[in-house]
C-alpha cells in the first residue's frame, strides 16, 4: 500500500483478555518501530524491528507484551492480560534505510481495557 | 537518557497570528531534531527536520533551527491558518558512539494548537 496500515484502528478489550493489533509497513521498508502514546502524551518507543530481527525491546513495559515481525515484512504486537493501564494509542511506523531519515507513520489502534 | 521538552499548551491564536512553539532538548550523542504535526483523525506526519547544528529545517512556512549551544530547536511561523490547527510533536534521534543510529524517536509530550479565523 501507499503507507503504513494499522489494524484494527479501534479495539475494546475486557480487563484480563489477549489483543494483538496489526501493522503493514511500507512495501520494502527495514526498520519498524512501535509506540505507544497515552492520552496527552508524546508517543513512547516500545521496540523496533530490522527486518524480521527485534534488535530492541528496551521499552516494551512488561512481559505481557510481545511484539515479531517473523518475515520482515508485517507485524504484530500481542499484548497479554490487558489491564486498564495499558489503554493508548499504539503506533507503528517504519522506514528505509535504516539510520536518520523520516519514519512513516500509521494512524494507529487506540485500545480501551474496560 | 535522551529527553524532549516541549512549551505546554493548548495555544490558541487568531489566524495570521505570529507562532512559536518551545523546544528544548537533552541528548548523550549528536541528535537530529525533528518536529511532527498531527492533524485530526490522522496518522503523525514529519513536518521539518535538521541533522546538524545550526540547520534550518523548513516546509510549508514552518521552520525551526537546530542551535546547540541552547539545546533548543523551536518551531516558527510567521502567519498561520486555521487548517494549521493539530498536534506539534518535536522530536531527536540521537547517534550512539560509532555515528550510526537505527531511527529510535524520543518525543516531547505534544503542543495543541488551535487558530481561530
Amino acid at each position: 500500500g501507499a503507507g503504513v496500515s494499522q489494524s484494527p484502528r479501534y479495539k475494546v478489550a475486557k480487563r484480563g483478555q489477549d489483543v494483538a493489533l496489526r501493522c503493514d509497513p511500507i512495501s520494502g521498508h527495514v526498520s519498524l518501530f512501535w509506540y505507544q502514546q497515552a492520552l496527552g502524551q508524546g508517543p513512547e518507543f516500545l521496540t523496533y524491528f530490522q527486518n524480521e530481527a527485534q534488535l530492541d525491546k528496551s521499552g516494551l513495559p512488561s512481559d505481557r507484551f510481545f511484539a515479531e515481525r517473523p518475515e520482515g515484512s508485517v507485524s504484530t504486537l500481542k499484548i497479554q492480560r490487558t489491564q486498564q493501564e495499558d489503554s493508548a494509542v499504539y503506533l507503528c511506523a517504519s522506514s528505509f534505510p535504516r539510520g536518520r531519515t523520516e519514519a512513516f507513520f500509521g494512524q494507529g489502534t487506540r485500545l480501551t481495557v474496560v | 537518557g535522551d529527553s524532549v521538552t516541549q512549551m505546554e499548551g493548548p495555544v490558541t491564536l487568531s489566524e495570521e497570528a505570529f507562532l512559536t512553539i518551545n523546544c528544548t532538548y537533552t541528548a548523550t550523542g549528536y541528535p537530529s531534531l525533528f518536529w511532527y504535526v498531527q492533524y485530526p483523525g490522522e496518522g503523525l506526519q514529519l513536518l521539518l527536520k535538521a541533522t546538524k547544528a545550526d540547520d534550518k529545517g523548513s516546509n510549508k512556512g514552518f521552520e525551526a533551527t537546530y542551535r546547540k549551544e541552547t539545546t533548543s530547536f523551536h518551531l516558527e511561523k510567521g502567519s498561520v491558518q486555521v487548517s494549521d490547527s493539530a498536534v506539534y510533536f518535536c522530536a531527536l534521534i540521537t547517534a550512539n558512539a560509532g555515528g550510526t543510529s537505527y531511527g529510535k524517536l524520543t518525543f516531547g509530550q505534544g503542543t495543541i494548537l488551535t487558530v481561530h479565523p
